[in-house]
C-alpha cells in the first residue's frame, strides 16, 4: 500500500516570543538526551544535551527540561528569532549501558518551528 | 576544525544498482554512525563503527552495509537498490566521552539518494 508520511507537529510563533517544543521519549532506560535543529538542506545541528541525573540545563537562549517520571523532554527557546525556524528533534541514548549502545541515537519525529517576523 | 564531510551530496541511481557513500569524521573522532532520513520514517539508525569495528546495528536488511578505515573515515554501501531506499543518508561522528556519559554526535549535511 501507499506509505504515509509523518505528520510533524508544528509550532508557529512571533519573533520575540518564547517557544516550547515538547518530546515524549520511548525508553525508560535512556540516560542521555540531545536536542537537534535541522534546517532545510542541512544535517541536524547540536543544540543542547542533558543527562538523566539532571532535570534542567540551560544554554544560550535555550533550556532543556527532563521529566523522567513521564518520559518527557522539552526545549525552551527564549526570544525566538526568524533564524530559529527549523525542524527540532529530540534524541535519546543509553550512554552508560555499555559501549555497544554509544553510537545509537533514537530520534523523535520532530517538530516544525516557524517564526514570523 | 572541519566538520563532518559527506560525499557525494546528491546521487541518482536506478533500481538494482549499488551505491557507496563516503563520510569523513571530525578530526580525532573515532565513532561514526549512519542514519537514514525519510519523510515516512523520520531519522532511523543504520549502524555505528568504532575503531574499524561495527558495534551497533539498526533494523535494516543486509543490503545495507558499511565499513570504517584506520583513519576513521567510513563508507556505507547499499546493494540491489530499491525505490524505497530513496532518502537522505546522514553520517555523524562522535568523540564519545564515556566517563561523562555523553555521546554528542555531529552530523554532516548528508547524501541525498534518489532511486529511479
Amino acid at each position: 500500500g501507499e506509505s504515509v508520511g509523518l505528520h510533524l507537529p508544528t509550532l508557529s510563533v512571533q519573533e520575540g516570543d518564547n517557544s516550547i517544543i515538547n518530546c515524549a521519549y520511548s525508553n525508560s532506560a535512556s540516560d542521555y538526551f540531545i536536542w537537534y535543529k535541522q534546517e532545510s538542506g542541512k544535517g541536524p545541528q547540536f543544540i543542547i544535551d542533558i543527562r538523566s541525573n539532571m532535570d534542567k540545563r540551560q544554554g544560550q537562549r535555550v533550556t532543556v527540561l527532563l521529566n523522567k517520571t513521564v518520559k518527557h523532554l522539552s526545549l525552551q527557546i527564549a526570544a525566538t528569532q526568524p533564524g530559529d525556524s527549523a525542524v527540532y528533534f529530540c534524541a535519546e541514548n543509553l550512554a552508560n549501558a555499555g559501549c555497544t549502545s554509544y553510537g545509537k541515537l533514537t530520534f523523535g519525529q520532530g517538530t516544525i518551528l516557524t517564526v514570523h517576523p | 576544525k572541519a566538520g563532518v564531510t559527506q560525499t557525494p551530496r546528491y546521487l541518482i541511481k536506478t533500481r538494482g544498482q549499488q551505491v557507496t557513500l563516503s563520510c569523513s569524521p571530525i578530526s580525532g573522532h573515532r565513532s561514526v554512525s549512519w542514519y537514514q532520513q525519510t519523510p515516512g520514517q523520520g531519522l532511523q539508525f543504520l549502524f555505528e563503527y568504532f575503531s574499524e569495528t561495527q558495534r551497533n546495528k539498526g533494523n535494516f536488511p543486509g543490503r545495507f552495509s558499511g565499513r570504517q578505515f584506520s583513519n576513521s573515515r567510513s563508507e556505507m554501501n547499499v546493494s540491489t537498490l530499491e525505490l524505497g531506499d530513496s532518502a537522505l543518508y546522514l553520517c555523524a561522528s562522535s568523540n564519545i566521552l564515556a566517563g561523562e556519559g555523553k555521546n554528542i554526535q555531529y552530523f554532516g549535511a548528508g547524501t541525498r539518494l534518489s532511486v529511479l
